[in-house]
This record gives C-alpha cells, structure tokens and sequence, in this order.
C-alpha cells in the first residue's frame, strides 16, 4: 500500500493567516493527488485534484502544489469556514486507494 | 445536481452480515464514467477506501477486506449497495456512499458524497 503522511497532525491559525498542509507519499504518486475538507458530522467536500487543480465551487484561497511524493495545501488567507480536517488522498494506483490521517485546523 | 444518499441498518450483530445501499439522485448512474463508491470512517479516526463498481458491474476493491465484501449496481433502480460478511466491532464506523470521478483507468478522485451512516457492530 501506498502510505500518505500528513503533517502537522494539528494547527492553530489565526484568521487571515497563510496556511501550508504537507503530504507525503511514500512512493511516488506522480500527480494523482486530491485534497479534501471535512468539518466535524459532515461529509468530507473535495477541494483540489490533479494536486493544483480546483474543484467547481472550491474558494480560490486554496491552492495546491507539488510532485511525486511531497504535496502541499495552502489557505492563502485563513477563514472562519476552514476550520475542520483535511485529508489528502492519492489514486495513482486504487489497489488500494489509500488517505493521509489528516491535518486538523483550529481557529485561534 | 447529483445526490447520494446511504440507507441500512445502523445496528449489526458481530458475525453477521452488513448491508446498506446507497440512492443516487439528479442523474442517471449510467452517464458518464463514475466509480461508484463505499468508504468508511472509524469513530474519531481518517478514511479508508472500502471499494467500488462502475457502471457496468467490475468491481475493484480493498485487499484488505475483498474477501468479505460485495459491492454491487443496481442501474435501473439508480442505486449501489455494499455487503461486508462475517463483521465485527472492528467494522464499526460512519460509512459513506461516493462518487469516484475518473482520473485514468479505475482510479479516481470522490466528488460528490452522501451524508454517510453510523453503523455499530454489537450485539
């Protein structure tokens, strides 16, 4: 299995803050990297794929990066609504599919 | 706009038998290519890929739990359904139905999810 390490595993930022949200796999997973939010009872929304590309809908605050095995999410401007959990999740190869543990982020 | 919605048990009893199915709306399940989806989430813990079908039946899923599971389509009813044998409170968590949206082959991304559904193995 492809395994996928976030870090931090917590953050604490204060509102217009710049956040950075790291994942690493651990082989590489060319550019089939996606991101996702989930807040706390609801279910996980997609906010990038193709590691830069942003879903239909995603603010433009968050931006994607990287390749192969080191990715990054990054909350230009930090919100009150981005509180939550991120995960990232590659699908270079679906046997399996496999999430990071995810990042959770705390409005200071 | 598509909608999922998982509909079971929330109550198992340890070795029997786990089903749900989940109900797309908005959108015929036979347009497009989509990888019809089950992933799960242990209380207070992160996800894990359960499997999926597509559309025309071929299922991929989790080595680690193949050989206790089913995942099925049901295209004339616009649903999918999962089958997990033999559980136990291992296999207590909230289950989400999904989306998978193809990327290549049968990889995917998951762009639209239900609202997922606690089930608790006890008994």
């Amino acid at each position: 299995d492809i395994q996928m390490t976030q870090s931090p595993s917590t953050l604490s930022a204060s509102i217009g803050d710049k956040v950075t949200i790291t994942c690493r796999a651990s082989e590489s997973v060319s550019t089939y990297l996606a991101w996702y939010h989930q807040k706390p009872g609801k279910a996980p929304k997609l906010l990038i794929y193709e590691v830069s590309t942003l879903e239909s809908g995603a603010p433009s605050r968050f931006s994607g990066s990287g390749y192969g095995t080191q990715f990054a999410l990054t909350i230009s401007s930090l919100q009150p609504d981005d509180f939550g959990t991120y995960y990232c999740q590659q699908y270079s190869t679906y046997s399996p599919l496999t999430f990071g543990q995810g990042t959770t982020v705390e409005i200071k | 706009q598509v909608q999922l919605q998982e509909s079971g048990p929330g109550l198992v009893k340890p070795s029997e038998t786990l089903s749900l199915t989940c109900t797309v709306s908005g959108d015929p399940m036979s347009r497009g290519v989509y990888y019809w989806s089950w992933i799960r989430q242990h209380p207070g813990k992160g996800l894990e890929w359960i499997g999926y079908t597509a559309t025309n039946g071929k299922t991929y899923y989790n080595p680690s739990l193949k050989s206790r599971l089913t995942v099925s389509v049901d295209k004339s009813k616009n649903q999918f359904s999962l089958n997990l044998t033999s559980v136990t409170a291992a296999d207590t968590a909230v289950y989400y139905c999904a989306r998978g949206r193809q990327s290549f082959g049968p990889s995917c991304k998951f762009d639209t999810w239900g609202q997922g559904t606690l089930v608790t193995v006890s008994s």
